[in-house]
Protein backbone atom coordinates (compact mmCIF):
# COMPACT_ATOMS: atom_id res chain seq x y z
CA UNK A 1 0.00 0.00 0.00
CA UNK A 2 1.65 3.11 -1.05
CA UNK A 3 0.83 6.20 1.39
CA UNK A 4 2.86 8.65 -0.75
CA UNK A 5 2.64 8.43 -5.11
CA UNK A 6 4.49 10.18 -7.74
CA UNK A 7 2.27 8.84 -10.52
CA UNK A 8 4.66 10.51 -13.16
CA UNK A 9 8.02 8.56 -13.54
CA UNK A 10 9.11 10.99 -16.05
CA UNK A 11 9.02 15.07 -16.66
CA UNK A 12 10.32 16.66 -19.78
CA UNK A 13 10.62 20.87 -19.36
CA UNK A 14 12.11 23.14 -21.95
CA UNK A 15 14.34 25.42 -20.28
CA UNK A 16 13.01 28.55 -18.55
CA UNK A 17 9.74 27.08 -18.74
CA UNK A 18 7.90 25.95 -15.24
CA UNK A 19 8.21 22.41 -14.08
CA UNK A 20 5.30 20.72 -12.36
CA UNK A 21 5.73 17.82 -10.32
CA UNK A 22 3.11 16.22 -8.43
CA UNK A 23 2.47 14.04 -4.99
CA UNK A 24 -0.18 12.66 -3.79
CA UNK A 25 -0.73 11.11 -0.43
CA UNK A 26 -2.88 8.97 1.66
CA UNK A 27 -2.37 9.03 4.99
CA UNK A 28 -3.91 11.79 7.08
CA UNK A 29 -1.73 11.33 10.06
CA UNK A 30 1.52 13.07 7.26
CA UNK A 31 2.29 16.66 9.28
CA UNK A 32 5.27 17.45 7.31
CA UNK A 33 5.96 17.60 3.26
CA UNK A 34 9.50 17.26 2.23
CA UNK A 35 11.18 17.40 -1.45
CA UNK A 36 14.27 15.70 -2.46
CA UNK A 37 16.32 15.85 -5.39
CA UNK A 38 18.72 13.30 -6.56
CA UNK A 39 21.50 13.21 -8.93
CA UNK A 40 22.87 9.89 -10.21
CA UNK A 41 25.49 8.48 -7.78
CA UNK A 42 24.35 10.80 -5.01
CA UNK A 43 22.34 10.75 -1.84
CA UNK A 44 19.30 12.47 -1.66
CA UNK A 45 19.98 16.31 -1.29
CA UNK A 46 17.22 18.08 0.68
CA UNK A 47 15.39 20.89 -1.66
CA UNK A 48 12.32 22.60 -0.11
CA UNK A 49 9.46 21.85 2.61
CA UNK A 50 5.72 22.57 4.36
CA UNK A 51 4.36 22.00 7.64
CA UNK A 52 0.46 21.03 7.08
CA UNK A 53 -0.61 24.07 8.70
CA UNK A 54 0.24 25.92 5.31
CA UNK A 55 -0.47 26.02 2.01
CA UNK A 56 2.32 27.41 -0.02
CA UNK A 57 5.95 27.47 0.76
CA UNK A 58 8.49 29.32 -1.34
CA UNK A 59 12.65 29.76 -2.07
CA UNK A 60 14.11 31.24 -4.40
CA UNK A 61 12.51 29.26 -8.29
CA UNK A 62 11.38 26.47 -6.13
CA UNK A 63 7.68 26.89 -4.97
CA UNK A 64 5.63 23.75 -2.87
CA UNK A 65 2.21 23.64 -2.73
CA UNK A 66 0.03 21.86 -0.55
CA UNK A 67 -3.72 20.61 -0.73
CA UNK A 68 -4.71 19.54 2.37
CA UNK A 69 -8.43 18.55 1.34
CA UNK A 70 -7.36 16.58 -1.71
CA UNK A 71 -4.08 14.96 0.31
CA UNK A 72 -1.84 16.38 -3.20
CA UNK A 73 1.06 18.73 -3.11
CA UNK A 74 3.25 20.16 -6.40
CA UNK A 75 6.47 21.47 -6.44
CA UNK A 76 6.77 24.53 -9.34
CA UNK A 77 10.49 25.17 -10.81
CA UNK A 78 10.14 28.45 -12.13
CA UNK A 79 12.25 29.10 -14.68
CA UNK A 80 13.23 25.86 -15.05
CA UNK A 81 17.38 25.07 -15.86
CA UNK A 82 19.57 22.16 -17.41
CA UNK A 83 21.35 21.72 -14.22
CA UNK A 84 17.49 20.76 -12.52
CA UNK A 85 17.80 17.40 -14.09
CA UNK A 86 17.62 15.00 -11.65
CA UNK A 87 15.18 12.77 -9.69
CA UNK A 88 12.52 14.53 -7.39
CA UNK A 89 11.60 12.51 -4.07
CA UNK A 90 8.20 13.82 -2.54
CA UNK A 91 8.15 12.77 1.16
CA UNK A 92 5.95 12.76 4.27
CA UNK A 93 6.48 12.33 7.70
CA UNK A 94 4.71 11.01 10.20
CA UNK A 95 5.14 10.56 14.12
CA UNK A 96 6.02 6.62 14.25
CA UNK A 97 6.09 6.84 18.35
CA UNK A 98 9.01 7.02 21.01
CA UNK A 99 9.84 10.47 20.30
CA UNK A 100 10.73 9.90 16.67
CA UNK A 101 9.76 10.82 13.05
CA UNK A 102 9.95 8.58 9.50
CA UNK A 103 9.66 9.59 6.70
CA UNK A 104 7.89 7.57 4.00
CA UNK A 105 9.31 8.14 0.27
CA UNK A 106 7.05 8.49 -3.25
CA UNK A 107 9.07 6.53 -5.96
CA UNK A 108 10.10 10.00 -7.71
CA UNK A 109 10.09 11.51 -10.41
CA UNK A 110 13.01 12.12 -13.13
CA UNK A 111 13.08 15.63 -14.96
CA UNK A 112 14.50 16.23 -18.08
CA UNK A 113 15.19 20.10 -18.61
CA UNK A 114 16.04 20.34 -22.11
CA UNK A 115 18.55 23.38 -23.39
CA UNK B 1 31.52 20.71 7.93
CA UNK B 2 31.99 16.96 6.96
CA UNK B 3 28.96 15.46 5.55
CA UNK B 4 27.58 12.10 5.95
CA UNK B 5 30.04 9.26 4.77
CA UNK B 6 29.62 5.60 3.75
CA UNK B 7 31.75 2.53 3.10
CA UNK B 8 32.05 1.04 1.25
CA UNK B 9 30.04 2.43 -1.89
CA UNK B 10 29.83 -1.10 -3.16
CA UNK B 11 29.61 -4.82 -1.88
CA UNK B 12 29.09 -7.95 -3.62
CA UNK B 13 27.55 -11.34 -1.61
CA UNK B 14 26.01 -14.33 -1.47
CA UNK B 15 22.48 -15.64 -0.38
CA UNK B 16 23.17 -16.38 2.95
CA UNK B 17 26.09 -14.17 4.03
CA UNK B 18 26.03 -11.27 6.94
CA UNK B 19 27.00 -8.10 5.77
CA UNK B 20 27.84 -4.88 7.90
CA UNK B 21 27.36 -1.21 6.24
CA UNK B 22 28.81 1.79 7.77
CA UNK B 23 28.17 5.17 8.58
CA UNK B 24 29.66 8.81 9.78
CA UNK B 25 27.27 10.97 10.56
CA UNK B 26 27.54 15.13 10.14
CA UNK B 27 29.28 16.92 12.38
CA UNK B 28 26.66 17.75 15.46
CA UNK B 29 23.97 15.19 14.11
CA UNK B 30 22.71 13.21 17.01
CA UNK B 31 20.33 10.66 15.26
CA UNK B 32 21.20 8.55 12.39
CA UNK B 33 18.38 7.08 9.75
CA UNK B 34 18.93 3.83 7.33
CA UNK B 35 16.90 3.93 4.40
CA UNK B 36 16.82 0.78 1.54
CA UNK B 37 16.54 1.86 -2.24
CA UNK B 38 15.11 -0.96 -4.43
CA UNK B 39 15.67 0.00 -8.43
CA UNK B 40 12.65 1.92 -9.96
CA UNK B 41 11.68 2.61 -5.78
CA UNK B 42 11.72 5.27 -3.54
CA UNK B 43 14.09 4.91 -0.61
CA UNK B 44 12.46 2.85 2.70
CA UNK B 45 12.44 3.51 6.08
CA UNK B 46 14.58 0.43 7.62
CA UNK B 47 15.38 2.31 11.37
CA UNK B 48 16.02 5.30 13.21
CA UNK B 49 18.84 5.30 15.95
CA UNK B 50 19.56 8.42 18.30
CA UNK B 51 21.76 8.04 21.52
CA UNK B 52 22.84 4.62 20.48
CA UNK B 53 19.23 2.86 20.68
CA UNK B 54 17.12 2.13 18.09
CA UNK B 55 14.64 5.01 18.12
CA UNK B 56 11.51 3.81 15.81
CA UNK B 57 11.53 1.10 12.76
CA UNK B 58 10.00 0.39 9.85
CA UNK B 59 8.72 -2.60 7.99
CA UNK B 60 11.70 -5.01 8.06
CA UNK B 61 12.46 -8.14 10.10
CA UNK B 62 14.66 -8.51 12.81
CA UNK B 63 17.90 -9.66 10.29
CA UNK B 64 18.52 -6.03 9.99
CA UNK B 65 19.96 -4.55 13.16
CA UNK B 66 22.29 -1.95 13.67
CA UNK B 67 23.95 -0.02 16.09
CA UNK B 68 24.74 3.37 16.69
CA UNK B 69 27.88 4.70 18.82
CA UNK B 70 29.14 7.84 20.98
CA UNK B 71 30.43 9.71 18.48
CA UNK B 72 27.05 8.74 16.53
CA UNK B 73 28.34 6.88 13.82
CA UNK B 74 26.29 3.84 13.13
CA UNK B 75 26.30 0.39 11.35
CA UNK B 76 23.39 -1.73 9.37
CA UNK B 77 24.12 -5.27 9.77
CA UNK B 78 21.97 -7.54 7.73
CA UNK B 79 22.27 -11.44 8.51
CA UNK B 80 20.92 -14.61 6.38
CA UNK B 81 21.11 -12.21 2.73
CA UNK B 82 18.50 -12.77 0.70
CA UNK B 83 17.99 -12.09 -3.11
CA UNK B 84 15.67 -9.03 -2.60
CA UNK B 85 18.19 -7.87 -0.45
CA UNK B 86 20.04 -6.19 -3.34
CA UNK B 87 19.57 -2.49 -2.53
CA UNK B 88 21.13 0.75 -2.31
CA UNK B 89 21.19 1.86 1.11
CA UNK B 90 21.19 4.96 2.39
CA UNK B 91 22.24 6.70 5.91
CA UNK B 92 20.79 10.06 6.77
CA UNK B 93 21.40 12.01 9.76
CA UNK B 94 19.32 15.23 11.28
CA UNK B 95 20.40 17.47 14.37
CA UNK B 96 17.06 15.53 16.48
CA UNK B 97 14.99 12.95 16.04
CA UNK B 98 12.22 15.36 14.46
CA UNK B 99 13.66 14.18 10.65
CA UNK B 100 12.59 18.13 9.36
CA UNK B 101 15.68 17.75 6.83
CA UNK B 102 17.43 14.49 6.45
CA UNK B 103 21.16 14.73 5.14
CA UNK B 104 22.06 12.02 2.95
CA UNK B 105 24.96 9.83 2.45
CA UNK B 106 25.54 8.82 -1.28
CA UNK B 107 24.68 4.90 -0.19
CA UNK B 108 26.36 1.81 -0.75
CA UNK B 109 24.95 -0.53 -3.30
CA UNK B 110 24.70 -3.71 -2.14
CA UNK B 111 24.22 -6.81 -5.18
CA UNK B 112 23.38 -10.14 -3.33
CA UNK B 113 24.01 -12.87 -5.68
Amino acid sequence: DQQVKQNSPSLSVQEGRISILNCDYTNSMFDYFLWYKKYPAEGPTFLISISSIKDKNEDGRFTVFLNKSAKHLSLHIVPSQPGDSAVYFCAARAYSGAGSYQLTFGKGTKLSVIP
Amino acid sequence: ETGVTQSPTHLIKTRGQQVTLRCSSQSGHNTVSWYQQALGQGPQFIFQYYREEENGRGNFPPRFSGLQFPNYSSELNVNALELDDSALYLCASSLDRVGEKLFFGSGTQLSVL
